[in-house]
């Protein structure tokens, strides 16, 4: 059984350029977040999604946004890129929201920001 | 003040050491997560806790709740545990918060 896949793997992306990040859960998780890690520092909790409604949104700007697919896979959108938009992006699937669920992470995308 | 604090930030042991890294937070919280990334960036999941103790192989994680402390332990630790370990919390709300993370070096 597949793990939780991210595309692409790397990007290297010219400021004030747009970027779509994908991801597919594990199957049969519906829910869906999305984090960013800049270099040194814990991941960042951008977005989660159910049952492909955003159910939480961290401290990021409209620049960022995110959906997901009916069959439980997920976007994530950046517009304008700026430089300090460069940095690991990783996808996490669970089976459902709550406490008694674990998250089963991505190996992240890596993206350039130049 | 950060949500949930790890330490140390740094840590280098010798090969067969017991290890110890501590995770304090001050927000309520559901459940939490001790996570293992290694260079190139996979997280991997060790743990998750919503009270007391778990073991798996020679990793072992303590939460008190009262305290809103947690501790991961690693016995007789060897080079390949050499990564970096993340505390994250699950606040209610379903908000995962992160530590900046403890950056492990044993040496053989």
């Amino acid at each position: 059984d597949a793990g939780v896949t991210q595309s692409p793997t790397h990007l290297i992306k010219t400021r004030g350029q747009h970027v779509t990040l994908r991801c597919s859960p594990i199957s049969g998780h519906k829910s869906v977040s999305w984090y960013q890690q800049v270099l040194g520092q814990g991941p960042q909790f951008i977005f989660q999604y159910y049952e492909k409604e955003e159910r939480g949104r961290g401290n990021f700007p409209d620049r960022f946004s995110a959906r997901q697919f009916p069959n439980y896979s997920s976007e994530l959108n950046v517009n304008a890129l700026l430089l300090g938009d460069s940095a690991l992006y990783l996808c996490a699937s669970s089976l459902a929201l709550g406490s008694t669920y674990g998250y089963t992470f991505g190996s992240g995308t890596r993206l350039t920001v130049v | 003040k950060n949500e949930v604090e790890q330490s140390p930030q740094n840590l280098t042991a010798q090969e067969g050491e017991f290890i110890t890294i501590n995770c304090s937070y001050s927000v309520g919280i559901s459940a939490l997560h001790w996570l293992q990334q290694h260079p190139g960036g996979g997280i991997v999941s060790l743990f998750m806790l919503s009270s007391g103790k778990k073991k798996h192989g020679r990793l072992i994680a303590t939460i008190n709740i009262q305290e809103k402390h947690s501790s991961l332990h690693i016995t007789a630790s060897h080079p390949r545990d050499s990564a970096v370990y993340i505390c994250a919390v699950l606040e209610y709300g379903n908000k995962l918060v992160f530590g900046a993370g403890t950056i492990l070096r044993v040496k053989s």
